[in-house]
């Protein structure tokens, strides 16, 4: 069974642009989850979705914004991006929903690099 | 709010060595705890996942126990090999705030040496 796979996996983009990153879960997997790595902040949660509906949300700005499709592929949108946006933006997914009692399963990741 | 803290930050051994790596977190209101490991620039790839409800998971060479009371996890890898070289992470699932979440400790980068 093939793994959570993320495309592209690695983007250079310039302060202001906006980029999307996609997600497709583990087949059979409806829930996903997006989380961002930096070396000074270490991974921290930005939403889960399930079923096309966002179920949580972590504290990040409004430039930070995702969706799911009916196929349970799943994109994740920063806009006006700013320095501090580079990062290991990671997906991973699950059968059932459950962030925090459920075993995640997670993709390779994205690196963003914004200059 | 749920913290989690990892120490050492970097831990470097011999092969062959034992070791253990060490997860600490301040709320024991958890579901389960997750150890990952971690290769440069990969993805995260799930060793070992304790329901809240047990004390300890084993798969391979890997052991990890948890101690909800005291807040604390260990993952224990025997005969350590330079394969093992990565970041391990641990990560709290739990309910706050209202919401489900997953907290990450900031995990220990381990070295094994040949």
């Amino acid at each position: 069974k093939a793994g959570v796979t993320q495309t592209p996996r690695y983007l250079i983009k310039t302060r202001g642009q906006q980029v999307t990153l996609s997600c497709s879960p583990i087949s059979g997997h409806r829930s996903v989850s997006w989380y961002q790595q930096t070396p000074g902040q270490g991974l921290q949660f930005l939403f889960e979705y399930f079923s096309e509906t966002q179920r949580n949300k972590g504290n990040f700005p409004g430039r930070f914004s995702g969706r799911q499709f009916s196929n349970s592929r799943s994109e994740m949108n920063v806009s006006t991006l700013e320095l501090g946006d580079s990062a290991l933006y990671l997906c991973a997914s699950n059968f059932i929903p459950g962030l925090g009692t459920q075993e995640q399963f997670f993709g390779p990741g994205t690196r963003l690099t914004v200059l | 709010k749920q913290e989690v803290t990892q120490i050492p930050a970097a831990l470097s051994v011999p092969e062959g060595e034992n070791l253990v790596l060490n997860c600490s977190f301040t709320d024991s209101a958890i579901y389960n705890l997750q150890w990952f490991r971690q290769d440069p620039g990969k993805g995260l790839t799930s060793l070992l996942l304790i329901q809240s409800s047990q004390r300890e998971q084993t798969s391979g060479r890997l052991n990890a126990s948890l101690d909800k009371s005291s807040g604390r996890s260990t993952l224990y890898i025997a005969a350590s090999q330079p394969g093992d070289s990565a970041t391990y992470l641990c990560a709290v699932g739990g309910y706050q705030g209202g919401s489900e979440k997953l907290v990450f400790g900031k995990g220990t980068k381990l070295t094994v040496n040949p």
